[in-house]
């Protein structure tokens, strides 16, 4: 099955700096990406995905890019805010067929801390 | 607030016993997830049920079931519970459950604490 590697497992930067996460994912068939941003004891809340037919996508702060032949994307969030501050998680689902329907499979997440 | 409602938010129970989690998706979605967050664990998705129908199974426990019923609610249900089973469970709903393309929208979560 599919296998979803992330780095770091935390962040620390000050406001203003620019962070950036890394996912690594094992299925070739996965074709779209969603990161979550998960703030202690709430709902993970997608913040951003992008599927396999594009390279990169932006909205605002947050861009995702997406290398489908070295098979990882990258979370990338500039000017940096304090309320930036909580769990980052990336994901992967593999293509239909089979019993992967829409299963997503998580990452580590990355703890990422903005200092004022 | 994404739309997706699970009941109770929190839940204290013993070891041995059993207990029933509810999730209502968002109006118009078919599919719903389970995911369970331990410390441990991280996200690990459960199932998912499409229409009624079960979709996809990932690491559930034999003691773990779940359905969706006509109107599209799903219950988890969880017995012969043991400590390890502490954690968050989180129920997401998407519009369709073919393709895995579409983006699935969390419920706030039950934390359930075995003691």
């Amino acid at each position: 099955g599919e296998n979803v590697e992330q780095h770091p497992s935390t962040l620390s930067v000050q406001e203003g700096d620019s962070a950036v996460i890394k996912c690594t994912y094992s299925d070739s068939a996965s074709n779209y990406f969603p990161w979550y941003k998960q703030e202690l004891g709430k709902r993970p809340q997608l913040i951003i995905d992008i599927r396999s037919n594009v390279g990169e996508k932006k909205d605002q702060r947050i861009a995702v890019t997406l290398n489908k032949t070295a098979k990882h994307f990258s979370l990338h969030i500039t000017e940096t805010q304090p309320e930036d501050s909580a769990v980052y998680f990336c994901a992967a689902t593999p293509n239909a067929g089979g019993t992967s329907y829409g299963k997503l499979t998580f990452g580590q997440g990355t703890i990422l801390t903005v200092h004022p | 607030d994404s739309g997706v409602t699970q009941t109770p938010k929190h839940l204290i129970t013993a070891t041995g016993q059993r207990v029933t989690l509810r999730c209502s998706p968002r109006s118009g979605d078919l599919s719903v997830y389970w995911y369970q967050q331990s410390l441990d664990q991280g996200l690990q998705f459960l199932i998912q049920y499409y229409n009624g129908e079960e979709r996809a199974k990932g690491n559930i426990l034999e003691r773990f079931s779940a359905q969706q019923f006509p109107d599209l609610h799903s219950e988890l249900n969880l017995s012969s519970l043991e400590l390890g089973d502490s954690a968050l469970y989180f129920c997401a709903s998407s519009v369709e459950g073919l393709g895995g393309n579409n983006e699935q929208f969390f419920g706030p979560g039950t934390r359930l604490t075995v003691l």
